[in-house]
């Protein structure tokens, strides 16, 4: 069954810093998609990026950037000059194809706090 | 934009109540869910439709029933509400198209439950 760990539940930086958040998963098919959301505090959680698992180049998108390497099976998040706004909880997820394509495994999550 | 509304932000029922949270999306999405989120546990899948009618049990289905009458809309429904079902309850929906698996999720804002 797929699974995927977030080890870090909390970290606190300071505004500028820059931060990685961690995500490690498990699958046994070929073929799977992963996906970091934000959830600010307002409740709703927000698509950031998506990935599929023969795509192994990172992306960058502004102060984000993405890690995924498959010999490890981690998707990394890094977020560079951090700011107040990026104070989030954020969740690594994966979603599998053949019988398991309706499910999206989440990660516990991690909780940013960026300080002023 | 995508736009996925429930029908409260915050819901305040007694034990033994049936509850109803819904949930309707705008955008046609064939596949929608229903999660629950606690902390330390991330967000759980009760149930998903993949279409009219059509139902899945999720990961944690026990004391939970749906309904999907119509493509846009799709309850979730406490039959008799417990306090361990206090909880923050997010719907989601999805478009199957070609990609299936491949296409992100769009959440709603989130329902929090509160069962005294």
């Amino acid at each position: 069954a797929q699974k995927v760990t977030q080890a870090q539940t909390e970290i606190s930086v300071v505004e500028k810093e820059d931060v990685t958040l961690d995500c490690v998963y498990e699958t046994r098919d070929t073929t799977y998609y992963l996906f970091w959301y934000k959830q600010p505090p307002s409740g709703e959680l927000v698509f950031l990026i998506r990935r599929n698992s023969f795509d192994e180049q990172n992306e960058i998108s502004g102060r984000y950037s993405w890690n995924f390497q498959k010999s490890t099976s981690s998707f990394n998040f890094t977020i560079t000059a951090s700011q107040v706004v990026d104070s989030a909880v954020y969740f690594c997820a994966l979603s599998e194809t053949g019988a398991g394509s309706y499910q999206l495994t989440f990660g516990k999550g991690t909780k940013l706090s960026v300080i002023p | 934009d995508v736009k996925v509304t429930q029908s409260s932000r915050y819901l305040v029922k007694r034990t033994g109540e049936k509850v109803f949270l819904e949930c309707v999306q705008d955008m046609d999405h064939e596949n929608m869910f229903w999660y629950r989120q606690d902390p330390g546990l991330g967000l759980r899948l009760i149930y998903f439709s993949y279409d009219v009618k059509m139902k899945e049990k999720g990961d944690i289905p026990e004391g939970y029933s749906v309904s999907r009458e119509k493509k846009e809309r799709f309850s979730l429904i406490l039959e008799s509400a417990s306090t361990n079902q206090t909880s923050m309850y997010l719907c989601a929906s999805r478009p199957q198209m070609a990609g299936g698996p491949y296409n992100e999720q769009f959440f709603g804002p989130g329902t929090r439950l509160t069962v005294l």
